[in-house]
């Protein structure tokens, strides 16, 4: 397997455009988070699916950010409009639950560096 | 709500010597698991090592162990034989066994240096 594919690596937009991270989680796993780390707050949960449905999106900043899950197979960060505050690493991760067991930890994938100049 | 503390942020051991890094944690829950992640200048985050809180016996991984303690709610990483390699961002986590409660909290952090 590939591990979790996020895409771009890196991002640079101007104020006010629109961004969309990308994100591919390990096949078989049916739990995906989205993550933003910046010096400032650290690592914080932006929202996260089970089994392609919004379980926890308390994180999520603003209405500027949005979310989606179509499919077990991808997932979409959109931020709109974007502004320098939101730069940062967005890490997504997945992982495996199974009812109370949680056999495989998480998987993360490299980060996507956004910076809204 | 859970909170993950790491009260060192930054640490220096010398090559081949041992290194701890200490967390702490506060949770009402009586089941969860405990994970130590590394993030390199790469900034892939690396799972190092994972402890469930149901287990008394301290997980072990090659050269990284843990020492958890679950009444005091402390949660530390012994690295053994430290090589250049192992310099990186080490974070604590915490996840809840709760359903429905599947996201991992994270400590700020602490960096390490090997000194050569």
């Amino acid at each position: 397997d590939a591990g979790v594919i996020q895409s771009p690596r890196h991002e640079v937009t101007e104020m006010g455009q629109e961004v969309t991270l990308r994100c591919k989680p390990i096949s078989g796993h049916n739990s995906l988070f989205w993550y933003r780390q910046t010096m400032m707050r650290g690592l914080e949960l932006l929202i996260y699916f089970n089994n392609n449905v919004p379980i926890d999106d308390s994180g999520m900043p603003e209405d500027r950010f949005s979310a989606k899950m179509p499919n077990a197979s991808f997932s979409t960060l959109k931020i709109q409009p974007s502004e320098p505050r939101d730069s940062a690493v967005y890490f997504c991760a997945s992982s495996l639950s199974l009812d109370r067991t949680f056999p495989y930890g998480y998987t993360f994938g490299s980060g996507t560096r956004l910076t809204v100049v | 709500a859970q909170t993950v503390t790491q009260s060192q942020p930054e640490m220096s051991v010398q090559e081949a010597e041992t290194v701890t890094l200490s967390c702490t944690y506060d949770t009402s829950e009586s089941d969860y698991y405990l994970f130590w992640y590394k993030q390199p200048p790469s900034r892939q985050m690396i799972l190092v090592i994972r402890q469930e809180a149901y287990k008394q016996q301290n997980a072990t991984e090659n050269r990284f162990s843990v020492n958890f303690q679950k009444a005091a709610k402390s949660f530390s990483l012994k690295i053994s034989d430290s090589q250049l390699g192992d310099a990186a961002m080490y974070f604590c986590a915490y996840r809840s066994r709760a359903f429905g409660n599947e996201k991992l909290t994270f400590g700020t952090g602490t960096r390490l240096t090997i000194i050569p």
